[in-house]
């Protein structure tokens, strides 16, 4: 059973610091893996989807890397500001045949950026 | 364009009640998710959709829980003789159904049984 953890599990920085989120996954058969957002009360904002044939994926202040042979990946948020206050959420899709493409998360990380 | 949307967006509810949760995906899109979430914890599967049929409902908890999706868009997940422990946020998420495509969630049902 793919089991996905996430560390830390709280993360306080001052706004502006460069930081490192990471996620491990059990089973390295997976087909893709996904960072998303979530806001408090809100739904998840898909962030970046790395496909397993990836290393990393980019977009804006965010990269994402993946190496699956370890079962690890990072997202690394640059210059971090107030507004990306959030839980930072990993999931991954496994591998397996078929079409059902659900998603195995983690408990995720809550980031707090202070002014 | 509009996207996944979930009502209510909260429901409180007596235990033992029957309650519904509707799910309006992204229009067009063929594959639809039911997630819970708990306090302090991510999502977990609880049934997929591909189409109107439920290709894999293995994350139902037990047979309180149902769902369905009967033209292929909207669904419903249905919750017989609530306890508290079904207290959760119900999330909803469609995508394409393309092996790549993202998953897009709606902001969720926060259900809370007293």
């Amino acid at each position: 059973k793919q089991e996905v953890t996430q560390i830390p599990a709280a993360l306080s920085v001052p706004e502006g610091e460069n930081l490192v989120l990471n996620c491990s996954f059990t089973d390295s058969a997976i087909y893709n893996l996904q960072w998303f957002r979530q806001d408090p009360g809100k739904g998840l904002t898909s962030l970046l989807l790395i496909q397993s044939s990836q290393r990393e994926q980019t977009s804006g202040r965010l990269n994402a890397s993946l190496d699956k042979s370890s079962g690890r990946s990072t997202l690394y948020i640059a210059a971090s500001q107030p507004g990306d206050s959030a839980t930072y959420l990993c999931a991954v899709r496994r591998e397996s045949g078929g079409s059902n493409y659900k998603l195995t998360f983690g408990k995720g990380t809550l980031l707090t950026v202070n002014p | 364009g509009a996207g996944v949307s979930q009502t209510p967006s909260n429901k409180v509810t007596e235990k033992g009640k029957y309650v519904e949760l509707r799910c309006d995906p992204i229009s067009g899109h063929t594959a639809l998710y039911w997630y819970r979430q708990s306090l302090g914890q991510g999502p977990e599967f609880l049934i997929y959709f591909q189409g109107t049929g439920a290709a894999d409902d293995s994350g139902l908890p037990n047979d309180r829980f149902f769902a369905v999706r009967p033209e292929g868009s909207v669904s419903t997940l249905k919750i017989q003789r609530t306890e508290r422990g079904d207290s959760a946020v119900y999330l909803c998420a469609s995508s394409p159904g393309r092996r790549n495509s993202p998953l897009h969630f709606g902001n969720g049902t926060r259900l809370t049984v007293t």
